[in-house]
């Protein structure tokens, strides 16, 4: 089945020591997202990928930085974390700008020490 | 600015019939949409409206009033795993690109 898959489903790291996320697309969607939930909290946009364009929310810290290599897979990397970032975070995807439905992983659940 | 409410909880009976309400306020309204998200789990999509009226899925509606800036999903014969918190999600236009703002979500229990 065409799906989205994330990586690790749960990661713990340690304060201030880097970690990456990643996504995985079986869809061939053009537009991949990330989201940071904290609990009981809204979904949060942090930053998309239409195709190789990256669009950065402006009140996303510069703590995290995305890359997308190629069409299938997006990473999220966390440069320096913090407790606060402790959260679910969560990569979507759509198959075009237009906004059509978007596709959910199941979401990375990350503890910080 | 952009804003949307919801309730925080609801509890409803095992048969009934639910409503979960939504206002929102936005500056680039380009749809709307209804997931469900189990505890731990990714949202799953639920329905979309973009034109004013009712939407009928199986045990699941949803209405849009654009005028009023509301929404509400429908769920009828509850079940037990209908239990899950309920999102409601704007798509906004106003950034130059669509996007989709979050409400921070329903948490409906369904009891027997």
């Amino acid at each position: 089945d065409a799906m989205v898959i994330q990586n690790p489903r749960y990661q713990v790291t340690q304060f201030g020591k880097p970690v990456t996320l990643s996504c995985s697309q079986t869809l061939n969607h053009n537009v991949m997202y990330w989201y940071q939930q904290k609990s009981s909290q809204a979904p949060k946009l942090l930053f998309h990928y239409y195709d190789k364009d990256f669009n950065n929310e402006a009140d996303t810290p510069d703590n995290f930085q995305s890359r997308r290599p190629n069409t299938s897979f997006c990473f999220l990397d966390i440069r320096s974390p913090g407790l606060g970032d402790a959260a679910m975070y969560l990569c979507a995807t759509s198959r075009d700008k237009g906004g059509t439905e978007q596709f959910f992983g199941p979401g990375t659940r990350l503890t910080v020490l | 600015g952009q804003n949307i409410d919801q309730p925080t909880e609801m509890t409803a009976t095992e048969g009934a019939i639910v409503q979960i309400n939504c206002t929102y306020q936005t500056s680039g309204f380009n749809g709307l949409f209804w997931y469900q998200q189990h505890a731990g789990e990714a949202p799953t999509f639920l329905s979309y409206n973009v034109l004013d009226g009712l939407e009928e899925k199986g045990r699941f509606s949803s209405f849009l009033s654009r005028s009023k800036g509301y929404s509400y999903l429908l769920l009828k014969e509850l079940q037990m795993k209908d239990s899950a918190s309920y999102l409601c999600a704007v798509r906004d236009f106003s950034g130059g690109y669509n996007k989709l703002i979050f409400g921070a979500g329903t948490r409906l229990a369904v009891h027997p």
